[in-house]
């Protein structure tokens, strides 16, 4: 199983919006509405931001919105602020019962 | 408070095993299932396998197929994933997870170094 294809860095300025891509294929992304996304800061665990392509777990900000189209699933981050800098993976169910993690994604805010 | 909290620190010769484990705190241990993810110095999130505790159905990432095993001990609400044959590429911080489609509370990971 291929991970899945992300962006390596994507960065914005305060207040600006920026929006994550990962694509998979009908197997994985495409196939199920199992994607989630998560954030992570430099020697931190991981932390969900959106499970189920659009759902919001609660206490995450309702800056951060998912979606998907096809084989790609994408994070929204509007009105950026400094402590969204850090790096996101997205996550998917696959055919073959598994999951498997996108290739991650840096954010810098400028 | 939901915790998992994982064992310390390992280091291994290549050829040997390595047992890391995750005890878990503040719910009921076999009402959720146990993920394990990997992330190698400087890379990405590595998906490995589930399990879930109520019964010890596992799955595996088929590159991990053969090489990794996850268990439980349910009297003591701790999950365990052991990797064989380890090698210099299986030097990585070892997670484990609550969940299998969410994720949502994780353990402070367990760095593996494998070296001789």
């Amino acid at each position: 199983q291929s991970a899945l294809t992300q962006p390596a860095s994507v960065s914005g300025s305060p207040g600006q919006s920026i929006t994550i891509s990962c694509t998979g294929t009908s197997s994985d992304v495409g196939g199920y509405n199992y994607v989630s996304w998560y954030q992570q800061h430099p020697g931190k665990a991981p932390k969900i931001m959106i499970f189920e392509v659009s759902n919001r777990p609660s206490g995450v900000s309702n800056r951060f919105s998912g979606s998907k189209s096809g084989n790609t699933a994408s994070l929204t981050i509007s009105g950026l602020q400094a402590e969204d800098e850090a790096d996101y993976y997205c996550c998917s169910h696959t055919s073959s019962n598994t999951r498997v993690f996108g290739t991650g994604t840096k954010v810098t805010v400028l | 408070q939901v915790q998992l909290v994982q064992s310390g620190a390992e280091v291994k010769r290549p050829g040997a095993s390595v047992k890391v484990s995750c005890k878990a705190s503040g719910y009921t241990f076999t009402s959720y299932d146990i993920s394990w993810v990997r992330q190698a110095p400087g890379q990405g999130l590595e998906w490995m396998g589930w399990m879930i505790p109520n019964n010890g159905n596992t799955g595996y990432a088929q590159k991990f197929q053969g090489r990794v095993t996850l268990t439980r001990d349910t009297s003591i609400s701790t999950a365990y994933m052991e990797l064989s044959s380890l090698r210099s590429d299986d030097t990585a911080v070892y997670y484990c997870a609550r969940g299998w489609n969410i994720l949502d509370y994780w353990g402070q990971g367990t760095l593996v170094t494998v070296s001789s």
